[in-house]
């Protein structure tokens, strides 16, 4: 049972280059989300998601796209990558279905934008 | 709008002392209160949730958490501390502003506890 998977967990980018982080989970989680940790500012939603094909912004969207095609896989996507963007990225998920209100988090990926 | 405050950057304390990371919250309604921890190079765990009932919730690794409505307070606190206690604590509410089936989880900015030996 890996739970919530990530990667990558390290990435380098240019100014201006796309990528896309991967998000993967095996618990059948209805909802999924991206935070981005910064010193001091703590972790700020991105975007979340209840299901497939459903799609939400958090209170920082500017600058990431996501998608939602299956219950397991929940993928962020820069598409022109800045040096605010720097951070560390964690997808946590959570079931909907059982009450339980705790989130589970990924490792975390860390990303450098130059 | 829901928000939740930790007020201290760090808290420093001797093993073998009881500690307190501090957390205020501002919701409208009943609140969903959490704490996480975060060791380093590591995703956040959870410790302990505050829903309903007993104003006192034990969790992990000997940590409880105090509920205080009126001071819209949710310290978290140990007994005795540990050097492995030392990490990056957060608290965080959920939003209950709920809209078509979706809500949304408020963290803290996140509180060093640094236990010295």
């Amino acid at each position: 049972n890996a739970g919530v998977t990530q990667t990558p967990k390290f990435q380098v980018l240019k100014t201006g280059q796309s990528m896309t982080l991967q998000c993967a989970q095996d618990m059948n989680h209805e909802y999924m989300s991206w935070y981005r940790q910064d010193p001091g500012m703590g972790l700020r939603l991105i975007h979340y998601s209840v299901g497939a094909g459903i799609t939400d912004q958090g209170e920082v969207p500017n600058g990431y796209n996501v998608s939602r095609s299956t219950t397991e896989d929940f993928p962020l996507r820069l598409l022109s990558a800045a040096p605010s963007q720097t951070s560390v990225y964690f997808c946590a998920t959570k079931s909907l279905s059982s009450g339980a209100n705790v989130l589970t988090f990924g490792a975390g990926s860390r990303l450098t934008v130059l | 709008a829901q928000s939740v405050a930790q007020p201290e950057d760090q808290v420093n304390v001797a093993e073998g002392n009881p500690l307190t990371v501090k957390c205020t919250y501002s919701v409208s309604g009943n609140p969903y209160l959490f704490w996480y921890v975060q060791y380093p190079n590591r995703g956040l765990q959870f410790l302990l949730k505050y829903i309903t009932g007993d104003n006192l919730v034990k969790g992990s690794y000997g940590f409880e958490a105090e509920f205080n409505k009126s001071q819209t307070s949710f310290h978290l606190k140990k007994p005795s501390a540990l050097v492995s206690d030392s990490a990056l604590y957060f608290c965080a509410v959920r939003d209950m502003k709920v809209t078509s089936g979706t809500y949304k989880y408020i963290f803290g900015t996140g509180t060093r506890l640094k236990v010295l030996a």
